[in-house]
Parts: C-alpha cells; sequence; structure tokens
C-alpha cells in the first residue's frame, strides 16, 4: 500500500517548456488535489478532483492544466512553464471532499529557469 | 487576504517541555480544522483534527484546543521531542464546503 506517490521527484525547466507530473493514489480515494507550497505562503489549492470524471479550479489555477485520467491519477500539466512556477508541487487524496483528511504525496521539487 | 494564519514563522523549544502552536481563522463558516506536520523533501502527513463541537481533542502527547468564539486554536505538544522538530500547518474547512485552506506554517525546533 504505497499511499500517494508522485513522479518525478524533481524537474528543471526552460521557461516555455511543457511538462506532466503524474500523481497516483491506491487507498481508492474519490477526491483528489494538486497543491503547490512557496516560502511563506503554506500550500495553495491549484486544481482539484471531487469525483473521477471532474475537476475544478482552486485558488491559482492560471498556467496549469489537469486531468482525472481514473479514479487513480491525477495529472497536472504545465503548458508554457515560466519561472513563477518554481515551487514544490504535491498531490493529496481524500475518501471525499470537504471536511476529511487529506493525505500527501512526497512532492515534486520544479525549477523553471 | 489569508483565512488561516500562523502569525509565528519559528518556535524554538527544549526538549521535553512544552509546545504551543498556534493559528487563527477569519471565516466564521469553517468548523473543521486540521493540524500537518512536515518534515523536509516529505509531503505533509495528519497530526490531529478537530471538529467545532469539542473545543478539546487529544492524541497522545498531542492536544488540540478550539475557541471558536476567538476563531483560534492551538496545538500542545507534552512533553517535546527532537524527533516533533518539523513545519506544522494549520487547516480549516466548512465540512459542507469545498476544500482546506491551510495557514503558512511554523517551523517548530525542539532543542536536545
Amino acid at each position: 500500500n504505497a499511499g500517494v506517490t508522485q513522479t518525478p521527484k524533481f524537474q528543471v525547466l526552460k521557461t516555455g517548456q511543457s511538462m506532466t507530473l503524474q500523481c497516483a493514489q491506491d487507498m481508492n480515494h474519490n477526491s483528489m488535489y494538486w497543491y503547490r507550497q512557496d516560502p511563506g505562503m503554506g500550500l495553495r489549492l491549484i486544481y482539484y478532483s471531487a469525483s473521477e470524471g471532474t475537476t475544478d479550479k482552486g485558488e491559482v489555477p492560471n498556467g496549469y492544466n489537469v486531468s482525472r485520467l481514473n479514479k487513480r491519477e491525477f495529472s497536472l500539466r504545465l503548458e508554457s512553464a515560466a519561472p513563477s512556477q518554481t515551487s514544490v508541487y504535491f498531490c493529496a487524496s481524500s475518501p471525499r471532499q470537504g471536511g476529511e483528511t487529506q493525505y500527501f504525496g512526497p512532492g515534486t521539487r520544479l525549477l523553471v529557469l | 487576504d489569508q483565512q488561516v494564519k500562523q502569525n509565528s514563522p519559528s518556535l524554538s523549544v527544549q526538549e521535553g517541555r512544552i509546545s504551543i502552536l498556534n493559528c487563527d481563522y477569519t471565516n466564521s463558516m469553517f468548523d473543521y480544522f486540521l493540524w500537518y506536520k512536515k518534515y523536509p523533501a516529505e509531503g505533509p502527513t495528519f497530526l490531529i483534527s478537530i471538529s467545532s463541537i469539542k473545543d478539546k481533542n487529544e492524541d497522545g502527547r498531542f492536544t488540540v484546543f478550539l475557541n471558536k468564539s476567538a476563531k483560534h486554536l492551538s496545538l500542545h505538544i507534552v512533553p517535546s521531542q527532537p524527533g516533533d522538530s518539523a513545519v506544522y500547518f494549520c487547516a480549516a474547512s466548512d465540512n459542507y464546503g469545498q476544500n482546506f485552506v491551510f495557514g503558512p506554517g511554523t517551523r517548530l525546533s525542539v532543542l536536545p
């Protein structure tokens, strides 16, 4: 039982490049989330998926797209990376949306030059 | 405007003493609160939660207190251990709403 896994662990991009961050959970959770963490800012929600087949914007969605591929997998795509997207990205899942403990992956550290 | 505030970016405590981490919120609709602990290079892990129908919840060395009228909650760790050194995030949700709002975190250092 791996919980929430994320790939890659670390990535360096040049401005304008694209990439997809992958996330998978094996806890049969309905809801999945993508956050970014910046110094002094805590975790800010980028996008979430309340259930398979649905996605919604969070607090800071600009510059990102997501895909809920199936119940297990939720990917985050940067179409044209910018230095402002340098951050640590965390994926999380929960049994359902709202008022439920979320379980986090180990994070992806992204550096955009 | 931050809805969840942790006004102390860092805190240092001697091993064996009490650690008190504070969190304030502005949204009166929040009714479920969690504390997460985060070690470097790892994701946050759930520590303890409290619902607004309670004013205290204990789990071993960890106790969370909620003062709804003051919109304030605190996490007490007794006794503090060096392994407690981490960043602690407070998070709040309205249970029928959508998602959690996280505070900026407090870095706790427990000195041996």
